[in-house]
């Protein structure tokens, strides 16, 4: 296992388009997390799922955004009629009980035009 | 979670020992203290983390004063590659970590 991979690395999207990123986490880890970060900042926690349980919801997450991890393995991250403010870097990082660290992805980068 | 305060930026003379504070006064006795670093354009990376206890491993050791509300992060012969932005987080096992600003480590030749 190569760690957790992230698909694309590269988004360019037009306001108002739909987009969708896929997270695979290390396989043994039942525990995946998303992440935005923004240039400066540091990453900013989104949501997170313990196998195929979304626990955690961010109120940074509006209603455009939706994440599923359908059969507790890869997860999809989708962002409805993106705006310019989504911009960013989207971070997926897996953890097997949150008690040691997380291995992150190298990110998608989305630059919404 | 408990905030953290680091100081903006640090420079290191490479092969010198790197020295990151952190303040976490308001630590409760469930949180943990995790450093990670990010070097640029890729996701950040664990590096350590502790209790009560210094930790030690082979990127770096962890040192938590007896009242816990401050800790240092120790890179003990700092490269150019350990250039990077650290971040401290205290964090019980609740499922999130909170990121802030961290430290930015320049390390010069």
């Amino acid at each position: 296992d190569t760690g957790v991979s992230q698909d694309p690395r590269h988004k360019i999207t037009k306001r108002g388009q739909n987009v969708t990123f896929r997270c695979d986490p290390i396989s043994e880890h039942n525990r995946l997390y998303w992440y935005r970060q923004t240039l400066g900042q540091g990453p900013e926690f989104l949501t997170y799922f313990q196998n195929e349980a979304q626990l955690e919801k961010s109120r940074l997450l509006s209603d455009r955004f939706s994440a599923e991890r359908p059969k507790g393995s890869f997860s999809t991250l989708e962002i409805q009629r993106t705006e310019q403010g989504d911009s960013a870097m989207y971070l997926c990082a897996s953890s097997s009980d949150g008690l040691e660290g997380y291995t992150f992805g190298s990110g998608t980068r989305l630059t919404v035009v | 979670d408990a905030k953290t305060t680091q100081p903006t930026s640090m420079d290191c003379a490479e092969g010198r020992a790197a020295n990151l504070p952190c303040n976490h006064s308001t630590i409760s006795g469930n949180e943990y203290v995790y450093w990670y670093r990010q070097i640029h354009s890729q996701g950040p990376q664990y590096i350590i983390h502790g209790l009560k206890n210094n930790e030690t491993n082979e990127m770096a050791s962890l040192i938590i004063t007896e009242d816990r509300k401050s800790s240092t992060l120790i890179l003990p012969h700092a490269t150019l590659r350990d250039t990077a932005v650290y971040y401290c987080i205290a964090s019980s096992n609740t499922g999130k970590l909170i990121f802030g600003q961290g430290t930015t480590l320049q390390v010069k030749p």
